[in-house]
């Protein structure tokens, strides 16, 4: 049973540029959230995906926004990035929205 | 005040010995409690939740919930090098999960 994936696992861009990060929740999931985690700090809260719907979101701009598909997998995409969005980026998903989660390997993204 | 705080540490303990790691929380409607463990440059991994006042056990850890108090602990027991990694808490609530910045454990040979 494969646990949750993301892709890419490294990824560099430019200053003001877009990115789309992916992710396949572990089979039998059907909620997932995106973190970011800077260097030396906890992950924090993005969003969560519930039925193709951002049900919660943390406090970050809209230049953060996702999708979830028909098949549980989810999107994060950032625009206009910054040098300050340089961060793992964590994807995890649960089997309904207070259950126990799990984490993907992450995304590293660099901005330059 | 932040949601969920933990101590940042550094924590060191000696081989074989009890590491003992903290958390508290500020949202009363918390339901469920986590400790997820962190090693360096990979994501979290899940090793405890606890939903109920008490103590749950599960091999070398142990975690305490006390939501009177807002605390959340895990003792680690036996404690090996190989449990040298930065112990995240996690606290849920309203269906997202919250966590604090994380202690780091280091575990002496």
């Amino acid at each position: 049973d494969a646990g949750v994936t993301q892709s890419p696992t490294h990824l560099i861009k430019t200053r003001g540029q877009q990115v789309t990060l992916r992710c396949s929740p572990k089979s039998g999931h059907d909620t997932v959230s995106w973190y970011q985690q800077a260097l030396g700090q906890g992950p924090q809260f993005i969003f969560q995906y519930y039925e193709e719907e951002e049900r919660q979101r943390g406090n970050f701009p809209d230049r953060f926004s996702g999708h979830q598909f028909p098949n549980y997998s989810s999107e994060l995409n950032v625009n206009a990035l910054l040098l300050g969005d340089s961060a793992l980026y964590l994807c995890a998903s649960r089997p309904g929205r207070d259950r126990e989660q799990y984490f993907g390997p992450g995304t590293r993204l660099t901005v330059t | 005040q932040k949601e969920v705080e933990q101590n940042s540490g550094p924590l060191s303990v000696p081989e074989g010995a009890i590491a003992s790691l903290n958390c508290t929380y500020s949202d009363r409607g918390s339901q469920s409690f986590f400790w997820y463990r962190q090693y360096s440059g990979k994501s979290p991994e899940l090793i405890m939740s606890i939903y109920s006042n008490g103590d749950k056990e599960d091999g070398r850890f142990t975690a305490q919930l006390n939501k009177a108090s807002q605390y959340v602990s895990l003792l680690i027991r036996d404690s090996q090098p190989s449990d040298s990694a930065t112990y995240l808490c996690a606290v849920n609530r309203v269906g997202d999960m919250r966590f604090g910045a994380g202690t780091r454990l280091t575990v002496k040979p």
